[in-house]
């Protein structure tokens, strides 16, 4: 079965200091991979995709995400966090036809 | 804009009143989606249409109709609602298959008083 597990609902960082949030799958074949961000009262808009070429994946506005197989993972970084950052931001699998979405990481940015 | 465009942004309706949602893309894709996100709860897929067809229900209540009638255009028919149906409603469309991912418009918020 395939699953998504978002490990923390909220990640609070001071502006300028390094972002993660943490995302693991559960796939029974080579999946996809998205990190979506949704903004406040807007749709979701895609940051970065893996689809089975480089291991790690540069998305815009400086977000990256490292697929790593054996532990099953899909972490979204990025190295100084921006106030335009706060958001909430939702990691997701997809096999065939079907998209699984996680629960979602609120992530909050101190000045 | 992403591309897809949805309208109203925000409808506020009674529960015997009738609507539609509207959903647009002129992206060239062949798949469209319904989403329901209800705050602290996963993304709920509603409905699929690949190619006009529809290939999924989801056990989605009656009260809510989906309808397709081109590849650019998905509507979302509306009666009878429950209060518990006010949330987000999202369209989303892709080509055919997962692989490039969806584009999302920027949702419909509807509240059923």
């Amino acid at each position: 079965a395939q699953s998504v597990t978002q490990l923390d609902s909220h990640v609070s960082v001071s502006e300028g200091t390094p972002v993660l949030l943490r995302c693991n799958y559960s796939s029974s074949y080579s999946p996809s991979l998205f990190w979506y961000v949704q903004h406040p009262n807007k749709g979701l808009q895609l940051l970065l995709k893996y689809t089975s070429a480089a291991t790690l994946v540069k998305g815009i506005n400086g977000f990256e995400a490292e697929f790593k197989k054996s532990e099953t993972s899909f972490h979204l970084t990025k190295p100084s966090a921006h106030m335009s950052d706060a958001a909430e931001y939702f990691c997701v699998v997809s096999e065939g036809n079907q998209f699984y979405f996680g629960t979602g990481t609120s992530l909050t940015v101190i000045p | 804009e992403t591309g897809v465009t949805q309208t109203p942004r925000h409808l506020v309706m009674g529960m015997t009143n009738k609507k539609s949602l509207k959903c647009e893309q002129h992206l060239g894709h062949n798949a469209m989606y319904w989403y329901k996100q209800s705050a602290k709860k996963p993304l709920e897929l509603m409905f699929v249409y690949s190619l006009e067809e529809r290939v999924e229900n989801n056990s989605v209540p009656s009260r809510f109709s989906p309808e397709c009638p081109n590849s650019s255009h998905l509507f979302l028919h509306l009666h009878t609602l429950q209060p518990e149906d006010s949330a987000l409603y999202l369209c989303a469309s892709s080509p055919v298959g997962t692989y490039y991912g969806y584009t999302f418009g920027s949702g419909t918020r509807l509240t059923v008083v």
